[in-house]
């Protein structure tokens, strides 16, 4: 089947900023995501982007798409304490049943 | 604006117990409903999802079954728990025809 991998641990100090790191095989994604998971909680979208674009910005966040590598990742800019939480990349074609996500990259910021 | 509620939110269970998870959708309409299993460290398994009621596809042969009754409610069983049933379970909606998914807050299903 298709993967998406991504690193299981990232560790950064308040204030940096985190760049997490997707990676996924299936050429015909056509939407890909970044969803945010807390301790103990569901999962949070926080952003998507189509396959048609090169990058997202939203806030703190900025997305980046590389389809032709096909990489994603995730930037958190001025990192708090607060974006500790479990980061899961995801793809899928649009359609019902094919979403599929990664293993997810636990962020972990150190004050 | 829509919300999606999970119960219940922890639960303890024997081995060989029955099982019913609950999920419920607010403020929307023919939702595409699914039901995820995260194990501990691990991604996210798809194991059933739903396009409207009585219609459910299964993504994995396993010992828990789902049910959709109403619209907006998805249900998840067990007639016999295992100890591997044991994880995080996730119910998640989207509109049909775009596949962005929102989650519940999870239950969390300890088998002993």
């Amino acid at each position: 089947g298709e993967d998406v991998e991504q690193s299981l641990f990232l560790s950064v100090r308040e204030g940096d900023s985190s760049v997490i790191n997707c990676t996924y095989t299936d050429s015909s994604s056509t939407y890909l995501y970044w969803y945010k998971q807390e301790p103990g909680a569901g999962l949070q979208l926080l952003t998507y982007i189509f396959s048609n674009m090169d990058m997202k910005q939203d806030q703190r966040l900025t997305v980046l798409l590389n389809k032709k590598d096909k990489h994603l990742s995730l930037r958190i800019a001025d990192t708090q304490t607060g974006d500790s939480a479990i980061y899961f990349c995801a793809e899928s074609k649009g359609n019902n049943n094919d979403m599929r996500f990664g293993a997810g990259t636990r962020l972990t910021v150190k004050p | 604006s829509q919300t999606i509620h999970q119960w219940p939110a922890t639960l303890v269970q024997p081995v060989g117990s029955p099982l019913s998870l609950e999920c419920t959708v607010e403020g929307t309409s023919n939702p595409n409903l699914y039901w995820y299993r995260q194990a501990a460290g691990r991604g996210l398994q798809l194991l059933f999802y739903s396009v409207g009621i009585g219609q459910i596809s299964s993504e994995v042969p396993q010992n828990l079954s789902a049910s959709r009754p109403q619209d907006r409610q998805f249900i998840l069983s067990s007639k016999k728990l295992l100890l591997s049933d044991s994880g995080f379970y996730l119910c998640a909606w989207s509109r049909g025809g775009v596949e962005t998914q929102y989650f519940g807050p999870g239950t969390r299903l300890l088998v002993l």
